[in-house]
């Protein structure tokens, strides 16, 4: 089966940094998602990751340690619109049914002035 | 806008009645996927559908099914519905590649009383 843990919650100040961990255990890795959910609407596809190593996209970065089953989002230059729920999503050929993402519970991020 | 779309975008029902929920995929696109988001959970993936064929099956109750039309849309039907079952519904798509996103619809929203 598989496994994602992520924190349940984070507080950043607006214009900061901040880095939220994912850790997974999956027998058939094929991919790391990270998705952004505003509450009560859809989840909006951040980034992705099947290699080692960090994919820069704007302000947002995603890194992967296959090796480590880690992986983590950066976000810079804090804005009040980033306060939202942060899900990362792993893609395992294994599981039973081909190119479904199974999902952590989501880190709810709260941007504060 | 994703271009999956979802109807109804709300609902509110009582308990024992029967529902069904539709999802227009992506143009183009030959996957859909259900997933059911109760509050403040994580995205639990319930059925996948491959060009009207069955994929995959998750922690989707036996009181839940769904099927994939010829014109590529999905409907979820939801029946002896319980106070558990309120939640918000995700249909996602995409062209079912080994790569990709997911691109998830705005979700329907349903209210068991």
């Amino acid at each position: 089966g598989q496994n994602i843990d992520q924190p349940t919650e984070m507080t950043a100040t607006e214009g900061a940094i901040v880095q939220i961990n994912c850790t997974y255990q999956t027998s058939g890795f094929n991919g790391l998602f990270w998705y952004q959910q505003h509450a009560g609407e859809a989840p909006t596809f951040l980034s992705y990751n099947v290699l080692d190593g960090l994919e820069e996209k704007g302000r947002f970065s995603s890194f992967l340690s296959r090796s480590k089953g880690y992986s983590y989002l950066l976000l810079k230059e804090l804005q009040m619109k980033d306060s939202a729920s942060y899900l990362c999503a792993v893609r395992d050929l294994f599981s039973g049914g081909y190119n479904k993402l199974i999902f952590g519970a989501g880190t709810r991020l709260a941007v504060h002035p | 806008d994703s271009g999956v779309t979802q109807t109804p975008k709300h609902l509110i029902t009582a308990t024992g009645q029967r529902v069904t929920l539709r999802c227009s995929p992506r143009s183009g696109d030959l996957s859909v996927y259900w997933y059911q988001q109760s509050l403040d959970q994580g995205l639990q993936f319930l059925i996948q559908y491959y060009n009207g064929e069955e994929r995959a099956k998750g922690n989707i109750l036996e009181r839940f099914s769904a099927q994939q039309f010829p014109d590529l849309h999905s409907e979820l039907n939801l029946s002896s519905l319980e106070l558990g079952d309120s939640a918000l519904y995700f249909c996602a798509s995409n062209a079912g590649g080994s790569t990709g996103e997911l691109f998830f619809g705005e979700g329907s929203r349903l209210t068991v009383l």
